[in-house]
C-alpha cells in the first residue's frame, strides 16, 4: 500500500497562475517531506522541503503547506512559468528511520502554457 | 565533472549478460543510494551506502549486486536480469546522517531483452 500519494498524475496551468500541487500520506511517523522537480532525460531535482515542526516553507515562487491533521501536503507555484513544465515528486521520510529512507509518490506532471 | 554522474545513460543488455552501471559523486558527500522507477511506479529504493558501508537492503533480487569501493563511487552489478527488471536506474548523494536531501544522477535507461 502505498505511504505517499500524489492523485493527480497531471495538472495545465496558465502562464502567470497559481500552481498547486497535492500529496497525501498515510504514515503518522512522517516528520520531513521534500518535492522533487524532475525533467525529461535527466534525474530528480531538490526543490523544497518542510518538518513537521512547521506548516509553511517557503523559497521565491515556491511554498509549502504542511496539514498534520489531514496527513496533507502542497506545493504552490507562483506565478506559475513555463519553465516549471516538469514532473513533480513529494516525498517522506521518518526521524530515526532508516538512513536515507524517503517514501516517494508517483509523480504529478505540470505542464505550464504561455 | 559536477554533482552526480552515471554511465551508462543507456544500457540494453539480453538476459544472460553482466553488466555494471556506475555512479560517480562530486559533491562530497558520504552516503549513496540506489533507485529504480518503473513506468507509473514511484522510485523504489532499493541500496543505501554510508559510509562505504550497505545500511539498506530493500529485498532486491540477489541479481543485482551492488558495490561501494569509496565514499564517492557506487556499483550496480547486472546478471542474469529478467525483461521486468527494465526501468531507469538511479543514482543520488547525500551527506548522510539525518540529511534528507538527496542529489540524484540522471539515471541509466535499462531495457532487458
Amino acid at each position: 500500500d502505498q505511504q505517499v500519494k500524489q492523485n493527480s498524475p497531471s495538472l495545465s496551468v496558465q502562464e502567470g497562475r497559481i500552481s498547486i500541487l497535492n500529496c497525501d500520506y498515510t504514515n503518522s511517523m512522517f516528520d520531513y517531506f521534500l518535492w522533487y522537480k524532475k525533467y525529461p532525460a535527466e534525474g530528480p531535482t531538490f526543490l523544497i522541503s518542510i518538518s513537521s515542526i512547521k506548516d509553511k516553507n517557503e523559497d521565491g515562487r515556491f511554498t509549502v503547506f504542511l496539514n498534520k491533521s489531514a496527513k496533507h501536503l502542497s506545493l504552490h507555484i507562483v506565478p506559475s512559468q513555463p519553465g516549471d513544465s516538469a514532473v513533480y515528486f513529494c516525498a517522506a521520510s521518518e526521524y530515526g528511520g532508516s538512513q536515507g529512507n524517503l517514501i516517494f509518490g508517483k509523480g504529478t506532471k505540470l505542464s505550464v502554457k504561455p | 565533472e559536477t554533482g552526480v554522474t552515471q554511465t551508462p545513460r543507456h544500457l540494453v543488455m539480453g538476459m544472460t549478460n553482466k553488466k555494471s552501471l556506475k555512479c560517480e559523486q562530486h559533491l562530497g558527500h558520504n552516503a549513496m543510494y540506489w533507485y529504480k522507477q518503473s513506468a507509473k511506479k514511484p522510485l523504489e529504493l532499493m541500496f543505501v551506502y554510508s559510509l562505504e558501508e550497505r545500511v539498506e537492503n530493500n529485498s532486491v533480487p540477489s541479481r543485482f549486486s551492488p558495490e561501494c569501493p569509496n565514499s564517492s563511487h557506487l556499483f550496480l552489478h547486472l546478471h542474469t536480469l529478467q525483461p521486468e527488471d527494465s526501468a531507469l536506474y538511479l543514482c543520488a548523494s547525500s551527506q548522510g546522517g539525518q540529511s534528507y536531501e538527496q542529489y540524484f544522477g540522471p539515471g541509466t535507461r535499462l531495457t532487458v531483452t
